[in-house]
């Protein structure tokens, strides 16, 4: 079965410092990668995928097949970057079901 | 947002006591799902649909049943809720035909407290 692994469960950086979130993942086929961010009191919202190989907010995320790693990375972090950030997969199965990471809590201090 | 509520968003309620989240859409996306979410561990897969009457297990079926007799709802029921049953659930839909390439969108989430 997949699996999902966000090592960092708290990160905290000061304003304009590089972050990077840290995702690993197994599965021996190709999988789709997602990170989702959720602010505080709102909803999960979809950040980047790596289907799309874009480039949200200033956030950017790189697929790592022989390391099956999907880091998130930007260079210069801003206090409105404070928030839960989810790693998830899908592997093409019925149901695109998403399988999540234990997510981690951003911090970016003034 | 989808067009994805739930409902209630807050609930309390006791030990043994049976409980129904409603999850409501307004785009008619065939494919919905049922996340718990819960510290340590993310989001898990309860239960999902794709399609009127047409549901599967996730990962943490145990203790739930859904139903979904039109395509705008899909409920959640917890038979005889129990303490380790708290947590924040969470909607979503996809909004394609589910496959790999497919996004899913979360609806508000609803904390529910058993006592």
């Amino acid at each position: 079965a997949q699996r999902v692994t966000q090592p960092e469960k708290l990160l905290s950086v000061f304003k304009g410092a590089p972050v990077e979130l840290k995702c690993n993942y197994s599965y021996s086929g190709s999988p789709e990668l997602f990170w989702y961010v959720q602010y505080s009191r709102q909803r999960l919202q979809l950040l980047l995928r790596h289907i799309s190989r874009e480039s949200i907010k200033g956030f950017t995320a790189d697929l790592n097949k022989g390391e099956t790693s999907f880091h998130l990375k930007k260079p210069f972090a801003q206090e409105e970057d404070s928030a839960m950030y989810y790693c998830a997969l899908t592997v093409g199965t019925s149901g695109s079901r998403l399988t999540f990471g234990e997510g981690t809590q951003l911090t970016v201090n003034p | 947002d989808a067009g994805i509520t739930q409902s209630p968003r807050h609930k309390v309620t006791e030990t043994g006591t049976p409980v129904t989240l409603r999850c409501h859409q307004t785009e008619n996306h065939r494919y919905m799902y049922w996340y718990r979410q819960d510290p340590g561990h993310g989001l898990r897969l309860i239960h999902y649909s794709y399609g009127v009457k047409d549901t599967d297990k996730g990962e943490v079926s145990d203790g739930y049943s859904v139903s979904r007799s039109k395509t705008e709802d899909f409920l959640l029921t917890l038979e005889s809720a129990t303490s380790s049953q708290t947590s924040v659930y969470f909607c979503a839909i996809s909004t394609r035909g589910g496959g790999i390439a497919d996004t899913q969108y979360f609806g508000p989430g609803t904390r529910l407290t058993v006592l």
